[in-house]
């Protein structure tokens, strides 16, 4: 198994510009969690999806924030626009039902 | 809400002693309970789970962890460690039965091993 694919690995973007995160969960997992990781904060659940349904956007910091999951296989985590702030890890996990969840490797943003 | 609390926040051991991280949490039902480790620039890795049953439970990479109910406790521990096992390792606990599925992560706890 490939485990939880993210894309881009890394991003640098101005502040203002459109920036979207990709994820690829584990096959046959039914829920999908975007995490965020910062040094002040540490890491943080932004929303999670079970079977393509948004559950709980509860941590989406702001209305920049948007998440989808069109299918089983793919998820985008898009903020618009960014803002330096933002600068962060962001991580992809994927589970099924509530068994352990598996990362993916992340993605590291940088808002200039 | 559950919380998890990792009181330490960076520890050091000399390579072949052994290591213990505490972790408590808090949560009104039996939960779910996890380690997970987290190298430099890398993504998280489970370690080991619990779920249920045997309260001690054994992980990969020699490590181990006991659930301890009366003291809301999870403790992760190794009895040598190894220069390669320098990381950051983070408790998290999750709902069981029908509850929130999302993880909350304790604030993790950067380990140095000395040669």
């Amino acid at each position: 198994d490939a485990g939880v694919i993210q894309s881009p690995r890394h991003e640098v973007t101005e502040m203002g510009q459109e920036v979207t995160l990709r994820c690829k969960p584990i096959s046959g997992h039914n829920s999908l969690f975007w995490y965020r990781q910062t040094m002040m904060r540490g890491l943080e659940l932004l929303i999670y999806f079970n079977n393509n349904v948004p559950i709980d956007d509860s941590g989406m910091p702001e209305d920049r924030f948007s998440a989808k999951m069109p299918n089983a296989s793919f998820s985008t985590l898009k903020i618009q626009p960014s803002e330096p702030r933002d600068s962060a890890v962001y991580f992809c996990a994927s589970s099924y039902d509530q068994g352990e969840q598996y990362f993916g490797p992340g993605t590291r943003l940088t808002v200039t | 809400a559950q919380s998890v609390t990792q009181p330490d926040i960076h520890i050091t051991v000399s390579e072949g002693a052994s290591l213990e991280l505490r972790c408590n949490y808090s949560y009104g039902a039996t939960p779910y309970l996890f380690w997970y480790v987290q190298s430099p620039g890398q993504g998280l890795q489970l370690l080991l789970k619990y779920f249920s049953g045997d309260t001690l439970v054994q992980g990969i990479k020699g490590f181990e962890a006991e659930f301890k109910r009366s003291q809301s406790s999870f403790n992760l521990r190794k009895p040598s460690v190894h220069w390669s096992d320098a990381a950051e390792y983070f408790c998290a606990v999750g709902a069981s039965g029908t509850g929130r599925r999302a993880l909350t992560f304790g604030s993790g706890t950067r380990l140095q091993v000395q040669p």
